[in-house]
């Protein structure tokens, strides 16, 4: 079974609209951290977004914010005000507890988000 | 602050051929990964480990080996290439303190086997 999936491996979005990125998980752990990644396509891995499974308040960074619904198993990511600069593959990662396999972090398949004029 | 480096950038081997993938952080991190991403794809986990002397298998480890005998470097072996390990790889780390800790990851390695 998947651990993290992502459904639209393809985005558009006009410049200075907003966007969410899709994003479900697996896990039987109570402890567990999401992250959300940018591959522009230069190809280096940038940090955006870090969510705990205990945290109660959504995470935010600039732009960028989280939205999580633990019951429904997601973790949606928001961009807002897209840029042309957002155009990028965006991945969804997981890093599980000991239950989970000892600190694994493990990605979706990602989303090719695609900002126009 | 150098953070993590991966040498090298490309290479193109040949069938059989045996290399290693160097992988190098001065952030003393406790947690390092080998990542593997084919076109188009994902990052699949090849092997981890959680301190110097302590590595574990991913999803796809076949074909691959690991080494941590110091907690700055994690190199990963190939030993008889194949073409489909034609891929990106990607070397990790992040910091053992708790849920929070973001994964900082290397430029990438282009390997091509031919």
């Amino acid at each position: 079974a998947q651990k993290i999936t992502q459904t639209q491996p393809g985005m558009f979005v006009q410049e200075k609209e907003a966007v969410t990125l899709d994003c479900t998980y697996d896990t039987s752990d109570q402890s567990y951290g999401l992250f959300w990644y940018k591959q522009p396509s230069s190809g280096e891995m940038i940090f955006l977004i870090y969510q705990g499974s205990y945290d109660e308040q959504n995470a935010t960074e600039g732009r960028y914010s989280l939205n999580f619904q633990k019951a429904r198993k997601s973790a949606n990511l928001v961009i807002s005000a897209s840029q042309l600069g957002d155009s990028a593959m965006y991945f969804c990662a997981m890093r599980e507890g000991w239950k989970g396999g000892g600190n694994k972090l493990t990605f979706g398949t990602g989303t090719q988000l695609k900002v126009e004029l | 602050n150098a953070g993590v480096t991966q040498t090298p950038k490309f290479r193109i081997l040949k069938i059989g051929q045996s290399m290693t993938l160097q992988c190098a952080q001065d952030m003393n991190h406790n947690y390092m990964y080998w990542y593997r991403q084919d076109p188009g794809m994902g990052l699949k986990l090849i092997y981890y480990s959680v301190g110097a002397g302590i590595t574990d298998k991913g999803e796809v480890p076949n074909g691959y080996n690991v080494s941590r005998s110091t907690t700055e470097d994690f190199p990963l072996r190939l030993e008889l290439a194949a073409p489909s390990q034609t891929s990106v790889y990607f070397c990790a780390s992040r910091m053992d303190m708790g849920q929070g800790a973001e994964a900082f990851f290397g430029q990438g390695t282009r390997l091509t086997v031919v």
